[in-house]
C-alpha cells in the first residue's frame, strides 16, 4: 500500500447503532497514525495520534486500534449518537519524512 | 477556536489577481503547514515550516509562494492562479512531529474565477 485508504467512504447509520471504519497505510517506515473528526464548515480536530503496533485508544465512546505490521486502524464509535456525524479522516507519516499522509475519509451520518 | 486563525474565510479572486492568505497561531508550535482540499480527493500537503524554516515543498507551482516570518505566522501569497485552484486551503500547526496531532485552522474557501 502506497497511500492511505479508508472505507467505507461513507455511512448511514441509526441513532443507538455501532459502528466502524478502517484505515490502510503503508507499513514500512511507519511513524504515527492519526484519526481526525472534521465537522462541517469547523476544523478537523485530532481524535487520536497512535504509534505503537497493538496501541488501543478511547476518548468517551469512540475508540481506535493499530496493527503496525499489517497496516491499518479501525475507529469504533459505540452508541451513535447525531452529533457523531461528521467525516473521520485518518493520516500516517513516515520516519523519513515530515510528511502526514491523508485518506479520503469516511462520512458518517446518524439518523435520530 | 481552535488557536490557529485563519483569514479570509472566504476569497474570490480573478486570474490576473495577487491576494494572501493568512494563518495565526499562538499555541507555542513550532511547525506549520499548508494543505490544499479539493472536491472528493484527500487533503494534499503543501508545504511544511519547521522552526521557521521551509522542509517540505510538495511540488507546489510557483504560483503559489509561502512565506513563515515568525513561528505564529504562516502566509500564502497567491498569483495568476487557474479556475482548477479552487479548493479549501487548510493551515495547521504542531509541535515538532505532531505527536499529540495537528491543530488546523477552519480554512479559506477560494474561488478563481
Amino acid at each position: 500500500i502506497l497511500n492511505v485508504e479508508q472505507s467505507p467512504q461513507s455511512l448511514h447509520v441509526q441513532e443507538g447503532d455501532s459502528t466502524n471504519f478502517t484505515c490502510s497505510f503503508p507499513s514500512s517506515n511507519f511513524y504515527a497514525l492519526h484519526w481526525y473528526r472534521w465537522e462541517t464548515a469547523k476544523s478537523p480536530e485530532a481524535l487520536f495520534v497512535m504509534t505503537l503496533n497493538g496501541d488501543e485508544k478511547k476518548k468517551g465512546r469512540i475508540s481506535a486500534t493499530l496493527n503496525t505490521k499489517e497496516g491499518y486502524s479501525y475507529l469504533y464509535i459505540k452508541g451513535s449518537q447525531p452529533e457523531d456525524s461528521a467525516t473521520y479522516l485518518c493520516a500516517s507519516s513516515s520516519y523519513n519524512t515530515d510528511k502526514l499522509i491523508f485518506g479520503t475519509g469516511t462520512r458518517l451520518q446518524v439518523f435520530p | 477556536e481552535t488557536g490557529v486563525t485563519q483569514t479570509p474565510r472566504h476569497l474570490v479572486m480573478g486570474m490576473t489577481n495577487k491576494k494572501s492568505l493568512k494563518c495565526e497561531q499562538h499555541l507555542g508550535h513550532n511547525a506549520m503547514y499548508w494543505y490544499k482540499q479539493s472536491a472528493k480527493k484527500p487533503l494534499e500537503l503543501m508545504f511544511v515550516y519547521s522552526l521557521e524554516e521551509r522542509v517540505e515543498n510538495n511540488s507546489v507551482p510557483s504560483r503559489f509562494s509561502p512565506e513563515c516570518p515568525n513561528s505564529s505566522h504562516l502566509f500564502l501569497h497567491l498569483h495568476t492562479l487557474q479556475p482548477e485552484d479552487s479548493a479549501l486551503y487548510l493551515c495547521a500547526s504542531s509541535q515538532d512531529r505532531g505527536d499529540r496531532g495537528y491543530t488546523f485552522g477552519s480554512g479559506t474557501r477560494l474561488t478563481v474565477v
